[in-house]
């Protein structure tokens, strides 16, 4: 099984629907990150969490909301989703050395 | 804005080769490396971390990082079909470890 893990892995939705990515991990890390990658525009931070009472913003936080259910869990949601956020997802772990792991990937399409 | 440029490639390098990719970055403060492989479709896997200026070996791989001149590359020696992929460079800019992105470099190594 892999150590980071995402659901769903591919997702077809509508203009205006609610999503929610989950992330799931088993290498007991305390950062977890959720990132976004758009052919040519490489990797983007959306959100990450350094333990479960600390969430932060990143470079592309807006149309997105995060929750740190607990150590091992964290949710990446699209309250109201629109086409532009049509984008491959990651979610990362890491140590304090920022050596990043990451999971499969979500692959999120909104019409 | 801090920066982490590319050459985007392809860069196309007969088997058995060296293949050398370059990064550069922007931030002088900067003080972690690192070089991600990821296949089509994968998520990006952790190949080298640097933090100090000069060579560091792994296997085939030997990452190399220069402060003064703002650079950090990978060089992949005999190179493998398998090595196909894109090569993504990040960068740690400050002390809580978020990283930035450079976009990528698609290597081809021809059988």
């Amino acid at each position: 099984d892999a150590d980071v893990t995402q659901t769903p892995r591919n997702r077809i939705t509508k203009t205006g629907k609610r999503i929610m990515l989950e992330c799931s991990q088993t290498k007991g890390h305390d950062r977890m990150y959720w990132y976004r990658q758009d052919p040519g525009l490489g990797l983007r931070l959306i959100y990450y969490s350094f333990d479960v009472k600390d969430i932060n913003k990143g470079e592309i936080s807006d149309g997105y909301s995060v929750s740190r259910q607990a150590q091992a869990k964290f949710s990446l949601s699209l309250e109201s989703a629109i086409p532009n956020q049509t984008a491959l997802y990651f979610c990362a772990t890491s140590l304090y050395t920022g050596e990043l792991f990451f999971g499969e990937g979500s692959r999120l399409t909104v019409l | 804005q801090k920066e982490v440029e590319q050459n985007s490639g392809p860069l196309s390098v007969p088997e058995g080769a060296i293949a050398s990719l370059n990064c550069t970055y922007s931030d002088r403060v900067s003080q972690s490396f690192f070089w991600y492989r990821q296949y089509s479709g994968k998520s990006p896997e952790l190949i080298m971390s640097i933090y100090s200026n000069g060579d560091k070996e792994d296997g085939r791989f030997t990452a190399q990082l220069n402060k003064a001149s703002q650079y950090v590359s990978l060089l992949i020696r005999d190179s493998q079909p398998s090595d196909s992929a894109t090569y993504l460079c990040a960068v740690n800019t400050g002390s809580n470890y978020q990283l930035i992105w450079g976009a990528g470099t698609k290597l081809i190594i021809k059988p």
